[in-house]
C-alpha cells in the first residue's frame, strides 16, 4: 500500500521527441505527488510537483498529467533535449508531513 | 540562496564503528529529511525533523537515529555499522512539514568496508 510503481526502467528517446514516464499508487491518502531529476553524483532536482485536486500541471517543456479514479500519474518531457539525460523519479507524499514514498526510476537517454 | 549543504561529501568507515553526517537546509527552512538512497532498494524515507521534533520515522532500525538543532540544521547518526549501511545519504529541506517542496542536498557517500 504504501508502494509507488514506476515504469518503464530505462526509455530511449530521440532528440525533439515526447518522454512519457508513468506512475501508479495504492495508497488512497497519498496527497502530493513530486518529480525529481538526479544527474549522476547529484542530489534529486524537484522538476514540478501537484495535487490531486488537479488534473494537469505544465511548467514549461514538462507536464504533469493526474488521474485520481486510477491512481496513476505521469511525466511528460516536450520537445525532450540530450540535456534531459537522466534518472527521473516520481513519488508521493500523505498529507501530514514530508515523508515521500519513491518510485524505483527511469533513466532517459535523450539520442541526438 | 544558498541550497542544502551535506557534510562530509564522502565518507569510508569500517564495519562496527559509528559515523554522524551534517545537514545545512536552506535558510528558513524548518524541516529536515533524511534518505538513504541504494541501487538495490532505491530512495528510502528514514526520518524527518521539523521544530526540533522527529516527525515521522521510516522502516529502519534503531541504529539510524537522528537530531535536529534550534538553527535546524540536523544530524543523523549510524551505530555499529554493517556493509548493507554502505550508500548515498541524503538530506532534504522544506519550509514546513507538509507536504511541502523538498530539496535535495547533494549526499553523503557513505562506504562501510
Amino acid at each position: 500500500q504504501q508502494q509507488v510503481k514506476q515504469s518503464p526502467q530505462s526509455l530511449i528517446v530521440q532528440k525533439g521527441g515526447i518522454s512519457i514516464i508513468n506512475c501508479a499508487y495504492e495508497n488512497t491518502a497519498f496527497d502530493y505527488f513530486p518529480w525529481y531529476q538526479q544527474f549522476p553524483g547529484k542530489g534529486p532536482a524537484l522538476l514540478i510537483a501537484i495535487r490531486p485536486d488537479v488534473s494537469e500541471k505544465k511548467e514549461g517543456r514538462f507536464t504533469i498529467s493526474f488521474n485520481k479514479s486510477a491512481k496513476q500519474f505521469s511525466l511528460h518531457i516536450m520537445d525532450s533535449q540530450p540535456g534531459d539525460s537522466a534518472t527521473y523519479f516520481c513519488a508521493a507524499s500523505m498529507e501530514y508531513g514530508n515523508k515521500l514514498v519513491f518510485g524505483a526510476g527511469t533513466i532517459l537517454r535523450v539520442k541526438s | 540562496k544558498a541550497g542544502v549543504t551535506q557534510t562530509p561529501r564522502y565518507l569510508i568507515k569500517t564495519r562496527g564503528q559509528q559515523v554522524t553526517l551534517s545537514c545545512s537546509p536552506i535558510s528558513g527552512h524548518r524541516s529536515v529529511s533524511w534518505y538513504q538512497q541504494t541501487p538495490g532498494q532505491g530512495l528510502q524515507f528514514l526520518f524527518e525533523y521539523f521544530s526540533e521534533t522527529q516527525r515521522n520515522k521510516g522502516n529502519f532500525p534503531g541504529r539510524f537515529s537522528g537530531r535536529q538543532f534550534s538553527n535546524s540544521r540536523s544530524e543523523m547518526n549510524v551505530s555499529t555499522l554493517e556493509l548493507g549501511d554502505s550508500a548515498l545519504y541524503l538530506c532534504a529541506s522544506s519550509l514546513y512539514t507538509g507536504p511541502y517542496e523538498q530539496y535535495f542536498g547533494p549526499g553523503t557517500r557513505l562506504t562501510v568496508t
